[in-house]
Parts: structure tokens; C-alpha cells; sequence
């Protein structure tokens, strides 16, 4: 399976922009990269998926690097909601890999 | 309705005792998932099923037991359990029979089980 890499926290400030990386270097051509998120004593929620190029939903953008070695979950206006601990994942849709394998996260604290 | 309920919210049993966590969709969703959370741990894939069959068993114990009687039910069905295995079981739901790589899944909340 191809694995992800992300930063075991980060801190931002409220209404302020957060650029969360995620680094999947060993990323085939099938896999798709998902983030989700998962709000303290909540289940994990989705919040974006895409596979080449850059994508932009209610809740986030996603920047894919041109090599897709690489992309950043960017939440524009980071709010106190917003803290929760954020998974990138890749999913292969020509496969039977395809099923959601979390790896570490990244957990987001957000300072008022 | 895009809701993935869990019962109970929370559930204290003993090593010798026999209970089943339940899951419910009303999405129409033909997958659904079974997943476990160790305390600030990610979660981890148990079961997957597809169409009310088991497609993927992730090398879980046989004291842990799935059961899916219909397209809008999911069981695990626990016996003989041991302290190690406390922690929050997610079950999960998409449009998606397959893993395509595409469908969003949907979690519940979670039952966090406690094993004495």
C-alpha cells in the first residue's frame, strides 16, 4: 500500500489560513488522495478528495503537486471547530486497495 | 438522511460475557465497514462488507463476529473479549459495493466499549 507522510501537529490561529501537508511520494497512477478529519469524541468526517488536479468544497481546498508526490489541505479561515486531528489517505480506485487505511494524522490546534 | 447511527454510545462488559454493538444507514449505501479506535490511535479496518457479503476480514479475532442481516443493518457480535480489546468501534457506510477510491464514506460516532 502506498503510505502517506504528515506532521504530527500544528498549531494555527483563529481566522487564520492552514496549509496542512501531506507527503505520499510512492503514490501510484490509480490512487486517489482523500483527507478527513476527525473532531475530538466524534467519527472521522470527510472533507475532500481529488486526484490530480486542485479541488475546492465548502470546507477546504486541496493543492496537488504537478509530480502528486505531495499536496496540502488548505482550510482558508481556520475556526475553533476546525481542531481535530486531519488524515491524509490514499485510495486506489482501479483496485482492491481501494478501502480507507488511516495513517497518523496530523492534529490541528487552533489558538483563539 | 446522512446519518450512520452506533447503540449504545457506550458499553461495559466482562470477559466472559456475549453482547453486539449495532449500526444503522438509511443512505441506500451497499458497503459498510467496521472499524477500531485504540485511544489516540487511528482508526483501523476490521470488516468491510459489500452487498450484505463479507468481502474483507483484516485478520480479526474470532471472538469479534460481523453480521449484516440486511442492506440497512450492521452487527458485531462480541464473546469472550479481553481488556486489551477496549476501544471506540466506528462502523462506517458508502454508495460504493467496491473501493473505488471515490465514495466518501460515512461514520458513525462510535461505541466505546470497556472489557473488564
Amino acid at each position: 500500500d502506498a503510505k502517506t507522510t504528515q506532521p504530527n501537529s500544528m498549531e494555527s490561529n483563529e481566522e487564520e489560513p492552514v496549509h496542512l501537508p501531506c507527503n505520499h511520494s510512492t503514490i501510484s497512477g490509480t490512487d486517489y488522495i482523500h483527507w478527513y478529519r476527525q473532531l475530538p469524541s466524534q467519527g472521522p468526517e470527510y472533507v475532500i478528495h481529488g486526484l490530480t488536479s486542485n479541488v475546492n468544497n465548502r470546507m477546504a481546498s486541496l493543492a496537488i503537486a504537478e509530480d502528486r508526490k505531495s499536496s496540502t489541505l488548505i482550510l482558508h479561515r481556520a475556526t475553533l471547530r476546525d481542531a481535530a486531528v486531519y488524515y491524509c489517505i490514499l485510495r486506489d480506485y482501479g483496485g482492491s486497495q481501494g478501502n480507507l487505511i488511516f495513517g497518523k494524522g496530523t492534529k490541528l490546534s487552533v489558538k483563539p | 438522511d446522512t446519518e450512520v447511527t452506533q447503540t449504545p454510545k457506550h458499553l461495559v462488559m466482562g470477559m466472559t460475557n456475549k453482547k453486539s454493538l449495532k449500526c444503522e444507514q438509511h443512505m441506500g449505501h451497499r458497503a459498510m465497514y467496521w472499524y477500531k479506535q485504540k485511544a489516540k490511535k487511528p482508526p483501523e479496518l476490521m470488516f468491510v462488507y459489500s452487498y450484505e457479503k463479507l468481502s474483507i476480514n483484516e485478520s480479526v479475532p474470532s471472538r469479534f463476529s460481523p453480521e449484516c442481516p440486511n442492506s440497512s443493518l450492521l452487527n458485531l457480535h462480541l464473546h469472550a473479549l479481553q481488556p486489551e480489546d477496549s476501544a471506540l468501534y466506528l462502523c462506517a457506510s458508502s454508495s460504493s459495493p467496491r473501493p473505488t477510491g471515490t465514495g466518501e464514506l460515512f461514520f458513525g460516532e462510535g461505541s466505546r466499549l470497556t472489557v473488564l
